[in-house]
């Protein structure tokens, strides 16, 4: 069955400095990675995805998760944090007719 | 504005008590689904739909009930809640899951069952 895993809770980092939320994940087959975010008392929002192609993927405010096929990861990066960032980080796998979704990480960037 | 609309937003019921939660988008979505959020687990999926007509039980059915009569309409239905379903409930729509479309989300409805 597919899978995915974040193995932190919650992730601490100061405004300015890069960070990066983890996932790995276990499939059988091709794998379909996507990351969401959950901003409070909000649904979740599509963040990027990778089907194929280029294992660094860019998505929205600007995040970018980078494929690991050999580490069976999908890691969740940002260059330069912003308070704004703070939320729910959530890595799902595509599974027939669903998303597979992990436990989340919350996310907190202090000034 | 394309968007998923779910109500109602907040609802606070008794055990026994029948109760329907609404969803419906307006992106002429041939997927939808309903997920439980619960702290520790995640988003657990309940229900979905490939197309009017067509459901399927996601990983957690039991307790639940849904319909999929309209392509724009998928409600949720709790014919008789218990307090195990305290829980926070999205639904959510795709123009094709199985294409690797990503899921658009409403909202939330927060439903406490005492």
């Amino acid at each position: 069955a597919q899978s995915v895993a974040q193995p932190e809770d919650q992730v601490n980092v100061a405004e300015g400095n890069p960070l990066t939320v983890k996932c790995t994940y276990s499939v059988s087959g091709n794998p379909y990675l996507f990351w969401y975010v959950q901003y409070p008392n909000r649904g979740l929002q599509f963040l990027l995805k990778y089907i194929t192609g280029d294992n660094l993927v860019k998505g929205s405010y600007g995040f970018e998760a980078e494929f690991n096929k050999s580490q069976t990861s999908f890691h969740l990066k940002k260059p330069s944090a912003l308070v704004s960032d703070s939320a729910l980080y959530f890595c799902a796998v595509r599974d027939a007719g669903k998303l597979i979704f992990g436990q989340g990480t919350e996310l907190s960037v202090k000034p | 504005e394309a968007q998923v609309t779910q109500n109602p937003r907040y609802l606070i019921t008794v055990t026994g008590k029948k109760l329907t939660v609404t969803c419906s988008q307006n992106m002429n979505h041939e997927y939808m689904s309903w997920y439980r959020q619960d702290p520790g687990l995640g988003l657990r999926q309940i229900y979905y739909s490939m197309n009017v007509e067509v459901t399927d039980k996601g990983d957690v059915p039991e307790g639940y009930k849904v319909s999929r009569k309209e392509k724009r309409n998928f409600p949720l239905i709790l014919e008789s809640p218990s307090p195990n379903q305290t829980s926070l409930y999205f639904c959510a729509s795709s123009d094709s899951i199985a294409n690797t479309g990503e899921l658009f989300f409403g909202e939330g409805s927060r439903l406490t069952v005492l």
